[in-house]
């Protein structure tokens, strides 16, 4: 069945570092790839998405490449603040319409 | 902004009782979803629903286990007899058609099973 594996954190960084979060998946066929945000004590946002292969997903600086050949979506942030401190999750959605398949969540610590 | 709400926030229920979770999904949205969060563990499917009726579930989602939409605007989450592995977040979201990127998510209610 289709999967989502992501690094394990904590990551932990000082505002303005470079932020990379790996995200790898098995699915078959062309999956929709998806990000969402949980904020402490908050439900899941939508942060980015990319729904075929080469799509970048972008959003508050975050951006995610959808790569067909290496099966990745690694969210990434060129400088990250303290208000980025949350967990990230990598999704995918079949394209057999199956619903979401979550990663595991990388919680992620930013200092000042 | 239009969102999806649930109620309450936080429940605390004895093993062995019922618990209903409830979810006003938007407006115009046609497709519901549970969704469930163990403390610290990844967020799992449970179910979905159109058109008044299960589309599709997990093995999670056992004979414990229902959803029904009463009226016009709630969607609500039963447990039968709670167990102390109920204790998670539940989340609730909405989607307008079948394309999931359209799916909000709900702020959650988080169930605690003594």
């Amino acid at each position: 069945g289709n999967s989502v594996t992501q690094m394990e954190g904590p990551v932990t960084l000082s505002e303005e570092a470079f932020l990379t979060i790996n995200c790898t998946y098995t699915a078959t066929g062309y999956p929709s790839l998806f990000w969402y945000v949980q904020y402490p004590g908050e439900g899941l946002q939508l942060l980015l998405k990319a729904t075929k292969a080469d799509d970048k997903g972008s959003n508050k600086g975050f951006e995610a490449t959808y790569r067909k050949e290496t099966t990745s979506f690694h969210l990434e942030k060129g400088s990250v603040q303290v208000s980025d401190s949350a967990v990230y999750f990598c999704a995918l959605e079949g394209e057999d319409g199956q619903n979401f398949v979550f990663g595991p969540g990388t919680r992620l610590s930013v200092l000042p | 902004e239009p969102e999806v709400t649930q109620t309450p926030s936080h429940q605390v229920t004895q093993m062995g009782q019922e618990v209903i979770l409830r979810c006003v999904p938007i407006s115009n949205h046609l497709y519901f979803y549970w969704y469930r969060q163990i403390l610290g563990q990844k967020v799992e499917f449970l179910v979905s629903f159109y058109n008044n009726e299960i589309s599709e579930k997990s093995e999670i989602f056992d004979d414990q286990f229902s959803v029904e939409r009463p009226d016009g605007s709630n969607f609500t989450l039963k447990i039968r007899s709670t167990k102390l592995e109920d204790s998670a977040m539940y989340f609730c979201a909405s989607s307008g058609d079948r394309s999931s990127y359209e799916q909000y998510f709900g702020p959650g209610t988080r169930l605690t099973v003594t």
